[in-house]
């Protein structure tokens, strides 16, 4: 079975600050795609950016990146430049092949705030 | 291009009924699914459906149904609601295959009293 594991529940962080989210992952599918998405307060899901396995280099997306171990099982979330409205919950979620397409499984979350 | 539409919002049902639940998706998406978001639990993935079969299916009790009709549009059925059933429903779409993205709906946020 995959399970995904975000141990940091609610982080912090100045605006225009860096900061990372971790996510762990443990799976035995060799094929799979790994995500995160930003849930704000209107409760709408949005992808932030997403990583496929089998790609070595990591995902960047503007001012998100991850950083990918594969060996490792870690998939984290890098926002640069924090802004006010990164402040949300932020969901890392997995998707294999073997358990199929549009069937996510997700982390338990980690809510971010900015302060201004 | 119009996003994935789910209703009502907003629902208040009595212990022992049972409530429907509606998600449109996006134009040409052939896949739903549907996830239940628990403060306890988190989220959780119920089912989903491809082309009118269902295709995967989470662990939950057969109270949970779903079906698919042929525009897409998905709908989600659960009977002899439990209080332990209230939680926001999300519905996500997407083309079906590994490599594509899903989109969400806002979801619906059921109360059981």
């Amino acid at each position: 079975a995959q399970t995904v594991t975000q141990s940091q529940p609610e982080m912090s962080v100045q605006e225009a600050e860096t900061v990372t989210l971790s996510c762990t992952y443990d799976t035995s599918e060799s094929n799979y795609y790994l995500f995160w998405y930003k849930q704000p307060p209107s409760r709408q899901m949005i992808l932030v950016i997403r990583q496929e396995a089998y790609k070595q280099q990591n995902a960047t997306e503007n001012r998100f990146s991850v950083n990918f171990q594969k060996a490792a099982k870690s998939f984290s979330l890098k926002i640069s430049d924090s802004q006010l409205g990164d402040t949300a919950m932020y969901f890392c979620a997995f998707q294999g092949d073997q358990t199929g397409a549009n069937n996510l499984f997700f982390g338990t979350g980690t809510r971010l705030t900015v302060i201004p | 291009k119009a996003g994935v539409t789910q209703t009502p919002r907003y629902l208040i049902k009595t212990r022992g009924q049972q409530v429907t639940l509606s998600c449109s998706p996006i134009s040409g998406h052939r896949s739903v699914s549907w996830y239940q978001q628990t403060p306890g639990q988190g989220l959780q993935f119920l089912f989903e459906y491809f082309s009118e079969t269902q295709r995967n299916k989470g662990n939950f009790p057969g109270r949970f149904s779903g079906r698919q009709f042929s525009n897409s549009r998905s709908e989600m059925n659960v009977s002899t609601l439990e209080l332990g059933d209230s939680a926001l429903y999300l519905c996500a779409s997407s083309w079906g295959t590994l490599q594509t993205e899903a989109f969400f709906g806002q979801g619906t946020r059921l109360t059981v009293v």
